[in-house]
């Protein structure tokens, strides 16, 4: 079936610190890629998504490119911020030939980010 | 404002009862999703609801139930049958059914089996 894996965490950087997250993804097709994060005592909430090949998704400073040779969606930033402390979950989910989406989103197992001063 | 609204936000349970989570959307969206949180296994789809009365089993169904009588709610009941109730549970929202969307989730609601 269909599965992700992110890179084991947690992770502990210093502030201004460049952030990487491996996710690699197995699915049977082109899924839609994305990136959540959760910050502490809170729901998910999106961070960016990719819906096909070499697309780069971006917001908050925050970049990760849809690799289909690879089968990859890695998270980077250039400079972390101690608010960016965090858990982060890759995902993926799977348009149907008609173009509609069911939502049902398959998600890694996490990372958690830990930005100190 | 509009959002996703659980609760309760934290909840105790002994063995053998069963516990209702509530999930109310004032998004005006189609779809509703409950996932499951533990420690180290990201979140497993439960149920699903693509529009009222009708929803489907998602990964880890057994031992829950959840009903879609109104667009905006879909409970959850963890039932005694659940083996290992103890979690961090999520709903979610999802508007309109073409393309890939935005899941909008609730603050979450967590359940503790004493």
């Amino acid at each position: 079936g269909d599965s992700v894996t992110q890179m084991e965490g947690p992770v502990t950087l210093s502030e201004e610190a460049f952030l990487t997250i491996n996710c690699t993804y197995t699915a049977t097709g082109y899924p839609s890629l994305f990136w959540y994060v959760q910050y502490p005592g809170e729901g998910l909430q999106l961070l960016l998504k990719a819906t096909k090949a070499d697309d780069k998704g971006s917001n908050k400073g925050f970049e990760a490119t849809y690799r289909k040779e690879t089968t990859s969606f890695h998270l980077e930033k250039g400079s972390v911020q101690v608010s960016d402390s965090a858990v982060y979950f890759c995902a993926l989910s799977f348009t149907n030939a008609g173009g509609t989406s069911y939502g049902k989103l398959t998600f890694g197992q996490g990372t958690i980010l830990t930005v100190h001063p | 404002d509009g959002g996703i609204t659980q609760s309760p936000k934290y909840l105790f349970r002994k063995e053998g009862q069963n516990v209702t989570l509530s999930c109310e959307q004032n998004l005006n969206h189609d779809a509703m999703y409950w996932y499951r949180q533990d420690p180290g296994q990201g979140l497993r789809l439960i149920y699903y609801s693509q529009i009222v009365n009708d929803f489907q089993k998602g990964d880890i169904a057994e031992g829950y139930s959840v009903s879609r009588e109104k667009k905006e709610s879909f409970p959850l009941t963890v039932t005694s049958a659940q083996k290992n109730p103890t979690a961090f549970y999520l709903c979610a929202s999802r508007k309109g059914r073409r393309n890939t969307g935005e899941l909008f989730f609730g603050e979450g609601s967590r359940l503790t089996v004493l």
